[in-house]
């Protein structure tokens, strides 16, 4: 049971133009959202988050849109840069107790941004 | 502020072994948390140490265990290694990690291989 899913697993876009990566999820308990980026072999690197009480948040190159109606989430990144390719990961957090307390991840899209 | 340390980077074992990895959170942070990555099931939750003590478990077998020490180290442990635990195993940090939007901060994980 995926409860975040990232149904693009690659996503390829010119340098300069903008990037939009989609993640949504299942569980009405999620209430904080995190975009991670990975390179091979690295451990995962904080971009951006956004709480439930948000709609957007933004943080230079990178926003963050939330729309908790359509349990969905998407993160822009304007202008992309070659630096930018790396895996994408995003990740959700419960607000009560248990196994809510925990972070569930998507399953990462790759992002190319081609020169 | 240094980042979150993990010690080995890359360990080889074989089949029945046991492995111990180790973890330093950032400076000031109390809550550390374990994560296998692998190609088929992505990066999955294993457990969550606060204060030295475990707060959250992740649907793993018995033969994956950690601690936490009074510094906030943590060390997790695979008994009884199989084939399928070869794995990136990635420890991640935050101040507290039940507040609303607390962050976790990874290391650059643990190349497991289990031959």
């Amino acid at each position: 049971d995926q409860q975040v899913k990232q149904n693009s697993p690659s996503l390829s876009v010119q340098e300069g133009r903008i990037s939009i990566l989609n993640c949504d999820y299942t569980n009405s308990m999620f209430d904080y959202f995190l975009w991670y980026k990975k390179y091979p072999a690295e451990g995962p690197t904080f971009l951006i988050s956004i709480s439930s009480i948000k709609d957007k948040n933004e943080d230079g190159r990178f926003t963050v849109f939330l729309n908790k109606s359509a349990k969905h989430l998407s993160l822009h990144i304007v202008p992309s840069q070659p630096g930018d390719s790396a895996v994408y990961f995003c990740a959700a957090k419960g607000n009560s107790g248990g196994s809510n307390y925990k972070l569930t991840f998507g399953k990462g899209t790759l992002l190319t941004v081609n020169p | 502020k240094a980042g979150v340390t993990q010690t080995p980077r890359y360990l080889i074992k074989t089949r029945g072994q046991q492995v111990t990895l180790s973890c330093s959170p950032i400076s000031g942070h109390r809550s550390v948390s374990w994560y296998q990555q692998t190609p088929g099931q992505g990066l999955q939750f294993l457990f969550e140490y606060f204060s030295e003590t475990q707060r959250n478990k992740g649907n793993f077998p018995g033969r994956f265990s950690g601690r936490q020490f009074s510094n906030s180290r943590s060390e997790m442990n695979v008994s009884t290694l199989e084939l399928g635990d070869s794995a990136l195993y990635l420890c991640a940090s935050s101040l507290n990690w039940r507040g609303g939007t607390d962050t976790q901060y990874f290391g650059p994980g643990t190349r497991l291989t289990v031959l």
